[in-house]
């Protein structure tokens, strides 16, 4: 079982580009979770999706953030129009049921760079 | 609005040692209280604490919560240079799926 993989690890954008971040869930999981840690702060909410439906997006800010899981592939959350702020780690996490804090497994995260 | 507190920020300590890591928290509908250990990668489980006063143990690592003072401890016994982390606090503040987090407490342990 790989796990909770998420793609790039690593990105660097220059301002005004846009950001694509990919989460497969674990094999299973139908629920994802997306959290962002700037950096010094603690990790926050943004949005939780199951499969071709946003169940909560009442973390993303509302410009410029948008998030999907389609049918087939991984969740991807896009930042248009990129700014330094957006500068931060993004951590995808899935379970296999919607109200299973306890079956919460991170991914590695997405280290984004804004330059 | 929801919040939790860790202390300390951070914290050096020796092999050998042991560390009590402290989180109060402030929710409004509290469900569970959750302690992850976050190396360089995906924070990964360590607790979930749900009613006051009964301790979960794993190894060397252990923890209590107190619903009626709204705060938890992580103890770690006898320190190893791998426990050097960020440990995270989070809670459930009643949703059953999302996380309020706390900033994380620092652990090195030198050798």
């Amino acid at each position: 079982n790989a796990g909770v993989m998420q793609n790039p690890r690593h990105l660097v954008r220059r301002r005004g580009q846009e950001a694509r971040l990919r989460c497969s869930p674990m094999k299973g999981h139908s629920h994802v979770y997306w959290y962002r840690q700037l950096p010094e702060e603690g990790l926050k909410f943004m949005v939780y999706l199951q499969k071709e439906n946003i169940i909560d997006e009442s973390g993303m800010p509302k410009e410029r953030f948008s998030a999907e899981f389609p049918k087939e592939g991984p969740s991807i959350l896009r930042i248009q129009q990129v700014v330094r702020g957006d500068s931060a780690a993004y951590f995808c996490a899935s379970s296999p049921r919607g109200n299973d804090i306890y079956g919460y497994t991170f991914g590695s995260g997405t280290r984004l760079t804004v330059v | 609005e929801d919040k939790v507190v860790q202390s300390p920020l951070s914290l050096v300590v020796h092999e050998g040692d042991t560390v009590t890591l402290n989180c109060s928290y402030e929710v409004t509908n509290f469900r569970s209280l959750l302690w992850y250990k976050q190396e360089k990668k995906a924070p990964t489980f360590l607790f979930m604490l749900t009613s006051s006063g009964i301790e979960k143990k794993s190894g060397r690592l252990s923890s209590i919560l107190d619903k009626k003072e709204l705060f938890s401890i992580l103890n770690i016994t006898a320190t190893q240079t791998g426990d050097s982390a960020v440990y995270l606090c989070a809670v459930d503040p009643g949703s059953n799926y999302k996380l309020t987090f706390g900033k994380g407490t620092l652990l090195t342990v030198n050798p």
